[in-house]
């Protein structure tokens, strides 16, 4: 938690219809990232950010849109295309020097009824 | 392709005893070695961490183990008590990259 902020805290959503996940930060770190976690599977990684303007994709990016236009913001949609969206989302942050301590903020869990 | 097996999925123990938990790695490019705790319903929160240059590294009563060698590494939690009873990830970066790869979790439950 701290600097880092996930909205809403839970959310349902109709088959066939997108929905966006906020995650802001007031640390100034570089670094974002989102990750899916379900039951028995662990953190996975769907897409990450370094730079503004700039995301790359993770290990389960289908159905899955990200954008960074601001340094504090990085917002992820999950698509109709996404066949299973129900799950626990959780977006983190991470800074110089090393980048290697992830800090999670409090997750968003999404429902699809 | 999973590249951290983390083991046992759960663990229960009593209060007072150990807990140990694995994780193995394919990688030899990991270079640092975090563990994270996940209470309920919250986000996953950095407990201790290593790199390959030591084989042990001790916080409070939070231990990591780490044999190069194997390819494996352990957290010990001594002492046990109930309000460590969570959600515990094992994760291994590689040092040219900047996101973590997570093992699949533990969860313990430390009886009163």
């Amino acid at each position: 938690d701290g600097g880092i902020t996930q909205s809403p805290k839970y959310l349902f959503r109709k088959e066939g219809q997108n929905v966006t996940l906020s995650c802001e930060q007031n640390l100034n770190h570089d670094a974002m990232y989102w990750y899916r976690q379900d039951p028995g599977q662990g953190l996975r990684l769907i897409y990450y950010s370094q730079i503004v303007n700039d995301f790359q994709k993770g290990d389960i990016a289908e159905g899955y849109s990200v954008s960074r236009e601001k340094k504090e913001s990085f917002p992820l949609t999950v698509t109709s295309a996404q066949k299973n969206p129900t799950a626990f989302y959780l977006c983190a942050i991470a800074g110089v020097p090393s980048y290697n301590e992830q800090f999670f903020g409090p997750g968003t869990r999404l429902t699809v009824l | 392709q999973q590249q951290v097996k983390q083991s046992p999925q759960s663990l229960i123990v009593q209060k007072g005893g150990i807990s140990i938990i694995n994780c193995a790695y394919e990688n030899t490019a990991f270079d640092y070695f975090p563990w994270y705790q996940q209470f309920p319903g919250k986000g996953p929160a950095l407990l201790i961490a290593i790199r390959p240059d030591v084989s042990e590294k001790k916080e409070g009563r939070f231990t990591i183990s780490f044999n190069k060698s194997a390819k494996q590494f352990s957290l010990h939690i001594m002492d046990s008590q109930p309000g460590d009873s969570a959600t515990y990830f094992c994760a291994a970066r590689p040092g040219s990259a900047r996101q973590l790869t997570f093992g699949s979790g533990t969860q313990l439950t430390v009886l009163p």
